[in-house]
C-alpha cells in the first residue's frame, strides 16, 4: 500500500531564511507526488506535483520540490521565507498502477514563519 | 473553469441527529470525487470516493454513508450522529488520470 510521511509535525524559520519541509514516501512503481498548503478553517490548495521528468519542480508561491527516487522522498522547499508562508503543509502521493486511486496524504507538518 | 462548491461551512447538530452535507463540481464531467475528513487540524483520513454515478468506495467502516445522485454532485449522511463524527470535511475532486485533486472550502461540523 502506499503511504506518505512527515517526519516533522512543526518546521520554525525566520523570515528570510531557506526552508524546507520534508516528505518521504512509499509506493510500488513509480510515484505520483503533491504537495498542498492549507490555512486555518479552509480547504488544501495545490502548490506543486510531480509526474515524470526533471526532478527540481517549480509551484506555486515561490515553492520548490526535489524529489529523490533512491531516499523515496519530496521535500518541499522555499529559498526564502516569508511570514505568509505560516501555514500546515501536506504531502501526497498516488500510486500508478489505477488511474482513480484517491491520494494519500501525510499527517502535515506546521510551518511557522517568524518575523 | 472548473470549481467545486461545498456547503454548509459550518453546522452544529445535536448528538443522534442526521447529516447531509453536499459538494457539486462545476465545469467538468465525469470527475472523480471524495469525502476527507480531518480531525484536530491534522492528516487527512479518506472516508469515501466515487468514480462514477451510483459508485461509492468507503474506506473506513463508520457512521457515515456517501451518495453520488448526479455525475458532479456528491453527498456525505448520517442517520444519527456521533460526538466522535465531529471534525472538518473535504470534498475533492481530480479528472480521470494523475492528476492533482481540487477541494472545496471544507465544512466545521461540531456534534454537542
Amino acid at each position: 500500500a502506499q503511504s506518505v510521511a512527515q517526519p516533522e509535525d512543526q518546521v520554525n524559520v525566520a523570515e528570510g531564511n531557506p526552508l524546507t519541509v520534508k516528505c518521504t514516501y512509499s509506493v510500488s512503481g513509480n510515484p505520483y507526488l503533491f504537495w498542498y498548503v492549507q490555512y486555518p478553517n479552509r480547504g488544501l490548495q495545490f502548490l506543486l506535483k510531480y509526474i515524470t521528468g526533471d526532478n527540481l519542480v517549480k509551484g506555486s508561491y515561490g515553492f520548490e520540490a526535489e524529489f529523490n527516487k533512491s531516499q523515496t522522498s519530496f521535500h518541499l522547499k522555499k529559498p526564502s521565507a516569508l511570514v505568509s508562508d505560516s501555514a500546515l503543509y501536506f504531502c501526497a502521493v498516488r500510486g500508478p498502477w489505477r488511474g482513480n486511486t484517491p491520494l494519500v496524504f501525510g499527517k502535515g507538518t506546521r510551518l511557522s514563519v517568524i518575523a | 473553469s472548473q470549481t467545486i462548491h461545498q456547503w454548509p461551512a459550518t453546522l452544529v447538530q445535536p448528538v443522534g441527529s442526521p447529516l447531509s452535507l453536499e459538494c457539486t463540481v462545476e465545469g467538468t464531467s465525469n470527475p472523480n470525487l471524495y469525502w476527507y475528513r480531518q480531525a484536530a487540524g491534522r492528516g487527512l483520513q479518506l472516508l469515501f470516493y466515487s468514480v462514477g454515478i451510483g459508485q461509492i468506495s468507503s474506506e473506513v467502516p463508520q457512521n457515515l454513508s456517501a451518495s453520488r445522485p448526479q455525475d458532479r454532485q456528491f453527498i456525505l449522511s448520517s442517520k444519527k450522529l456521533l460526538l466522535s463524527d465531529s471534525g472538518f470535511y473535504l470534498c475533492a475532486w481530480t479528472s480521470t488520470g494523475f492528476t492533482e485533486a481540487f477541494f472545496g472550502q471544507g465544512t466545521r461540523l461540531t456534534v454537542v
